[in-house]
């Protein structure tokens, strides 16, 4: 079945550093892809989604690209700051079935120290 | 302000004594679902309901029971409660074809001692 794999935290960076979440998946059909952000007490919100190959998601300096040939979607950011310490989710939602079931990797914790 | 509300948010019981996490949304949304959230497993499907009346089970429905009686209402019930469902629940609602981008409520820790 589908599946979301992403690499393990804890991620502990420093304030201005360079981000890569990692997350691969393996899907049999077209699925849209998501970063979901998880902040410490809270619930999981929508970070930035891709619908088809090639498509870029992004949102408050996040990135990821759909990458199809590598069945990749790895997060990105070029400076993060401690305000982004939280749990980060990479998902997946197929579109086969007759609803948007959504899998979720294991999520990866960053801590990002002043 | 467009929200998913669930009580309580923190809960300690015993084991077996029934307990019900209410799950409510304000966005009209037809499709709602549960997750438990478990260290190393990410969060996983427990229960999910495409519109009033109707329920289906996830992929870890064991020990949970689900109503939908209305649009807004989710509530997930558990009749005789395990250590093994000390866990962290996520209600979470959207619209169908909405493509994945669910709404979650803010979650209840609950553990069973």
């Amino acid at each position: 079945g589908d599946s979301v794999t992403q690499m393990e935290g804890p991620v502990t960076l420093s304030e201005e550093a360079f981000l890569t979440i990692n997350c691969t998946y393996t899907a049999t059909g077209y699925p849209s892809l998501f970063w979901y952000v998880q902040y410490p007490g809270e619930g999981l919100q929508l970070l930035l989604k891709a619908t088809k190959a090639d498509d870029k998601g992004s949102n408050k300096g996040f990135e990821a690209t759909y990458r199809k040939e590598t069945t990749s979607f790895h997060l990105e950011k070029g400076s993060v700051q401690v305000s982004d310490s939280a749990v980060y989710f990479c998902a997946l939602s197929d579109r086969r079935t007759s609803y948007d079931k959504v899998i979720f990797g294991p999520g990866t914790s960053l801590s990002v120290i002043p | 302000e467009a929200q998913v509300t669930q009580n309580p948010r923190y809960l300690i019981t015993v084991t077996g004594k029934k307990l019900t996490v209410t799950c409510s949304q304000n966005m009209n949304h037809e499709y709602m679902s549960w997750y438990r959230q478990d260290p190393g497993l990410g969060l996983r499907q427990i229960y999910y309901s495409m519109n009033v009346e109707v329920t289906d089970k996830g992929d870890v429905p064991e020990g949970y029971k689900v109503s939908r009686k209305e649009k807004r209402n989710f509530p997930l019930i558990l009749e005789s409660p395990s250590p093994n469902q000390t866990s962290l629940y996520f209600c979470a609602s959207s619209q169908p074809g909405g493509a994945g981008e669910l709404f979650f409520g803010e979650g209840s820790r609950l553990t069973v001692l």
